[in-house]
């Protein structure tokens, strides 16, 4: 099956420093990553869709500019956070679609942000 | 604005006992939907998911979809304390576009 291997899993961070989240798709070309964010208790909230070789759109109230999103290929996405402050502590998480309608929507198995 | 809507629980159930969980859904052009599974902490994980009207079984699930009424529902058969999870109701806000999810139920079978 389709398998989405998302890194680190855990990373903590102090205030101020940015950190990058990657996702790849290992079985299958990713043409659209969607990144998530989970607040404790909480849902998923999209933040932003990405198609490979295009700008992402953001969700309204996302900061494009503190929340990178880079889908360069078709098998990697990278989320970075810039200027990481606590209230930015949460569990991302990324889905890919493929080509394939079969494969759904695959989701990786989170990053827990930690800033201190 | 497609919404996607749960009774946030907790539903409480025994063990070996029929889990029923509920969603509704607010665009009646929603044509599929998912059911996912996620532990604390972790990722969702696919349970299954229904286009068609009427009811959908894998093993101790069964997704159930009825268009008419904007209601897609999940049994779990035989529930047992490793199902103890939130489920997560989702619909894509259009053809390939990304999941839209509801709050989740979290379920606690109890041994």
């Amino acid at each position: 099956g389709a398998v989405v291997s998302q890194h680190p899993s855990r990373v903590i961070c102090k205030s101020g420093t940015s950190v990058k989240i990657e996702c790849r798709s290992l079985d299958f070309q990713a043409t659209t990553m969607f990144w998530y964010r989970q607040f404790p208790k909480q849902s998923l909230m999209l933040m932003a869709t990405s198609n490979e070789g295009s700008k992402a759109t953001y969700e309204q109230g996302v900061e494009k500019d503190k929340f990178l999103i880079n889908h360069a290929s078709l098998t990697l996405s990278t989320l970075t956070v810039t200027s990481a402050h606590p209230e930015d502590s949460s569990f991302y998480i990324c889905s890919a679609r493929g080509v394939r309608s079969d494969y759904g929507y695959t989701f990786g198995s989170g990053t827990r942000l930690t800033v201190v | 604005q497609k919404e996607v809507e749960q009774n946030s629980g907790p539903l409480s159930v025994p063990e070996g006992a029929i889990a029923s969980l509920n969603c509704t859904y607010s665009d009646r052009g929603s044509q599929s939907f998912f059911w996912y599974r996620q532990y604390s902490g972790k990722s969702p994980e696919l349970i299954m998911f229904i286009y068609s009207n009427g009811d959908k079984e894998d093993g101790r699930f069964t997704a159930q979809l009825n268009k008419a009424s904007q209601y897609v529902s999940l049994l779990i058969r035989d529930s047992q304390p490793s199902d103890s999870a939130t489920y997560l109701c989702a619909s894509p806000g259009q053809a390939g576009t990304a999941l839209i999810f509801g709050k989740g139920t979290t379920l606690s079978v109890s041994s």
